[in-house]
């Protein structure tokens, strides 16, 4: 079965720094990958995800992930992070052929201070 | 206009006690799914119906009982609460088979005292 491991349990940083989180998965075969955010109080909502072709992934919110397959790594990048990108960061993978289930990371917990 | 929604949003309860979360997207998904964070944060799949029959059962305990009545509801019943059912429990909808598109909701915070 696939697992997913998140590095970071929780980050502080200041406004305007760089954010970078850390997805490795552990699966030999092809995979869908995502990264999810949780603002406090809110739901789960899709931050961006990669299926295939460019192995950069732009999101919303300025944020961008890259996928590097020999590194098993999906990793998760924002350059200027504002306080309101404070939330949960979620990454998760499904398997291409068997898509009904998502198996999630542990989390990050990201506090940006103003 | 909430797409996927949640009641209650937190719930506390005493050891032993059966109580329901329920579930309604106005999406017009056919699959809906159930899922559980524990205190470790981790969020596993338990449970997923497609068209109100069920396609995913994640070797949870008998004691939880999904009950989905049309399309649009996905609720979850649990007998006999224990301690370490306390979790944050999201559902989520989405096309049938397509997780990878799925919608959660905000979570139900469940604490057995």
């Amino acid at each position: 079965a696939q697992s997913v491991s998140q590095h970071n349990h929780h980050v502080i940083l200041s406004e305007a720094a760089s954010l970078e989180l850390g997805c490795n998965y552990s699966y030999g075969g092809t995979v869908n990958l995502f990264w999810y955010v949780q603002y406090p109080g809110q739901h789960l909502q899709l931050l961006l995800k990669y299926f295939s072709g460019d192995p950069l992934v732009k999101g919303i919110k300025g944020f961008e992930a890259e996928f590097i397959k020999s590194k098993f790594s999906f990793n998760l990048r924002k350059p200027s992070v504002q306080w309101s990108d404070t939330a949960e960061y979620f990454c998760a993978v499904n398997v291409a052929l068997n898509d009904y289930k998502l198996s999630f990371g542990a989390g990050t917990t990201v506090t940006v201070r103003a | 206009d909430t797409a996927v929604s949640q009641t209650p949003k937190y719930l506390v309860t005493q050891m032993g006690n059966d109580k329901s979360i329920k579930c309604e997207q106005n999406l017009g998904h056919d699959t809906m799914y159930w899922y559980k964070q524990d205190s470790k944060k981790f969020l596993k799949i338990m449970f997923s119906y497609n068209n109100k029959e069920l396609i995913i059962n994640e070797t949870v305990p008998n004691r939880f009982s999904p009950k989905s009545p049309d399309k649009a509801h996905l609720n979850l019943h649990i007998n006999s609460l224990e301690l370490g059912d306390s979790a944050v429990y999201f559902c989520a909808s989405s096309q049938p088979y397509r997780v990878s598109e799925a919608f959660f909701g905000q979570g139900t915070r469940l604490t057995v005292v």
